[in-house]
């Protein structure tokens, strides 16, 4: 079983706070990284899919980076409002299958 | 257009009982999952569709769940003497091509399952 990591567990911040989190996976066999936003009561929304080392990608105020040599991806929020309250999911995708791998997640709170 | 659908949205069953959750993909996905999120947990990967196939069903975790996808759109999870270890979210997804690495999955809105 392939270890996908998430941290921190849960995040407060004030409404306009910037803010990042991180997913941690095994540096070896990456093909792809795949960034979910889930609402409560809602579907998990996918946001980003990385695929090569030293990616960024961006939608809006929300910007993803990643390094696959050293097994990590990192999400900024910018100016972050109450409607990014959500859980932020990271999935892992191994070379040659097609089983994702989900960290835990990540708990966003905007306090407005 | 439509999303992906799930049926029911609430299931609540008593212990050794047999369940039935339902799967409706984005119309044209070729490709489907299953996967359990156990509270506090991410998504756990379950089984893998390849259209009528299953090309992946090592996330099973024993032989009272089987899942099908006879013509290749809807899915159906069967799960046999529930526990209340079963008790869960079950989430499926879609997705159109045979890449996993630059696809996007669609997600349902998942069905809790509570065994009593």
């Amino acid at each position: 079983i392939l270890n996908v990591e998430q941290s921190p567990q849960s995040l407060h911040v004030q409404e306009g706070d910037s803010t990042n989190f991180t997913c941690s996976f095994p540096s070896s066999n990456f093909y792809a990284l795949h960034w979910y936003r889930w609402e409560t009561a809602k579907s998990p929304e996918a946001l980003f899919v990385m695929t090569l080392n030293g990616d960024e990608k961006k939608k809006g105020r929300i910007s993803a980076t990643l390094n696959t040599k050293e097994g990590y991806s990192y999400l900024y929020i910018k100016g972050s409002q109450p409607e990014d309250s959500a859980t932020y999911l990271c999935a892992f995708n191994e070379y040659n299958f097609n089983k994702f791998y989900f960290g835990s997640g990540t708990k966003l709170n905007v306090k407005p | 257009g439509a999303g992906v659908s799930q049926t029911p949205s609430n299931k609540v069953t008593e212990k050794g009982k047999y369940v039935e959750l339902r799967c409706d993909p984005i119309s044209g996905h070729t490709a489907l999952y299953w996967y359990r999120q156990s509270l506090g947990q991410g998504p756990e990967f379950l089984i893998y569709f390849q259209g009528t196939g299953a090309a992946d069903d090592s996330g099973l975790p024993n032989d009272r769940f089987f899942a099908v996808r006879p013509e290749g759109s809807v899915s159906t999870l069967k799960i046999q003497r529930t526990e209340r270890g079963d008790s869960a979210v079950y989430l499926c997804a879609s997705r159109s091509g045979a890449s996993a690495s630059t696809d996007t999955q669609y997600f349902g809105p998942g069905t809790r399952l509570t065994v009593l």
